[in-house]
């Protein structure tokens, strides 16, 4: 069965250094892979995808992600956080019919 | 850039009545989703909806819920008897295509039911 695992449910981190954000997937076939950003109060927006090609995807606001199929792994990192990027983040894998099965989310806090 | 609404926005219903969340997709998206996310949960995936039939739904989808396109801009969710169980944010999804076009949500219903 698919599923996707984020290992860290709370990370806080310093503005200004790097991060990064831990998945893992579960899935038989090539995965469709995405990382959602979900602020307090807001729906879930998409930061990135991954379909196929490189294996280094570059999405909005400064993230990126890359896919290591040995590791059946797609880490998000940012090299320099900004304190609005506190937020929640998935991790989501596309499981036919554009299901989307998400991880259990990642709580970043940014320190000044 | 055209985005998914959803209304309302907070909703508290009590338990055993019925609600209709309501959502407009994006105008050209062909496949609408419900998803919900209980307090402290993971999001989890309830529906997803392609020509004017339901193409998948999970176990959480029972006989309580349904979903109807009542016309050409709208997608509403509706739970017959609500639950306490139920209370939740739900979440409003399009997409232009199948499994390799992204999803674009709505910021959400709170549903709360006491």
């Amino acid at each position: 069965a698919q599923s996707v695992t984020q290992p860290d449910i709370h990370i806080t981190v310093s503005e200004g250094a790097s991060l990064e954000l831990r998945c893992n997937y579960s899935y038989g076939a090539t995965p469709y892979l995405f990382w959602y950003v979900q602020s307090p109060g807001q729906g879930l927006q998409l930061l990135l995808k991954y379909f196929s090609g490189d294996t280094l995807v570059q999405g909005i606001k400064g993230f990126e992600a890359e896919f290591k199929r040995s590791q059946s792994s797609f880490n998000l990192r940012k090299p320099s956080v900004h304190w609005s990027d506190a937020a929640e983040y998935f991790c989501a894998v596309s499981g036919g019919y554009n299901k989307l099965i998400f991880g259990a989310g990642t709580r970043l806090a940014v320190h000044p | 850039e055209p985005e998914v609404t959803q209304t309302p926005s907070h909703q508290v219903t009590q338990m055993g009545q019925e609600v209709i969340l309501r959502c407009v997709p994006i105008s050209n998206h062909l496949y609408f989703y419900w998803y919900r996310q209980i307090l402290g949960q993971k999001v989890e995936f309830l529906v997803s909806f392609y020509n004017n039939e339901i193409s998948e739904k999970s176990e959480i989808f029972d006989d309580q819920f349904s979903v109807e396109r009542p016309d050409g801009s709208n997608f509403t969710l509706k739970i017959r008897s609500t639950k306490l169980e139920d209370s939740a944010m739900y979440f409003c999804a399009s997409s232009e295509g199948g499994a390799s076009t992204p999803l674009h949500f709505g910021n959400g219903t709170r549903l709360t039911v006491t």
